[in-house]
């Protein structure tokens, strides 16, 4: 996981709480990436960012917000949280597109309550 | 039918013995796939990737690409406990990682 740092690593929320989860990679990549990953439904893509200032939706988007401030930071936010978004979150980057390496952090395990 | 399919395992093979793993996908239009290695509570490891048919090797690792029949297998040869892990495959439809499908990963153990 060396260069793509994630916090929290753990996080117990209530129903309707919200909170950002934090992305932040050191290996100047451009693309940067949130999956979720739940038992039996592997990685799915919830949002995207192809480079600085960009964002797109990805599979699963519904409930989440994203923020590419910078080139090394991309933040998710869950605005008002519900039981369904009880997963493991991974950040990942790639540092270009022809080698499609993807980095993945080292997760958040998120329940809500 | 899944876009990306894996039988979810276990499987169980002794050490030293070749491990085989496989993948279908369901989009004809798909251009790269990957292997990627993730120990219990830890993240995904990308191990290799494969845009060509035919085999690629890499140590002791073989990925196959068969486009014609839409699978895609990984070999482990020499199995060690150590390559105890779940094994996922995922799936580019485009350039990019915009359009990436992940199966839902088989479990491989390695017994000493």
């Amino acid at each position: 996981n060396a260069g793509v740092t994630q916090t929290p690593k753990f996080q117990v929320l209530k129903t309707g709480q919200s909170m950002t989860l934090q992305c932040a990679q050191d290996m100047n990549h451009n693309s940067m990436y949130w999956y979720r990953q739940d038992p039996g439904m592997g990685l799915r893509l919830i949002y995207y960012s192809a480079s600085e200032g960009t964002t797109d939706k990805g599979e699963v988007p519904n409930g989440y917000n994203v923020s590419r401030l910078n080139k090394r930071e991309f933040s998710l936010r869950l605005e008002s949280a519900a039981p369904s978004q009880t997963s493991v979150y991974f950040c990942a980057s790639i540092v270009d597109t022809s080698t499609d390496t993807q980095y993945f952090g080292p997760g958040t395990r998120l329940t809500v309550l | 039918q899944k876009e990306v399919e894996q039988n979810s395992g276990p499987l169980s093979v002794p050490e030293g013995a070749i491990a085989s793993l496989n993948c279908t996908y369901s989009d004809r239009g798909s251009q790269s796939f990957f292997w990627y290695r993730q120990y219990s509570g830890k993240s995904p490891e990308l191990i290799m990737f494969i845009y060509s048919n035919g085999d690629k090797e890499d140590g002791r690792f073989t990925a196959q690409l068969n486009k014609a029949s839409q699978y895609v297998s990984l070999l482990i040869r020499d199995s060690q406990p150590s390559d105890s892990a779940t094994y996922l495959c995922a799936v580019n439809r485009a350039g990019g990682y915009q359009k990436v499908t992940f199966g839902t990963g088989t479990k491989l153990q390695v017994i000493p």
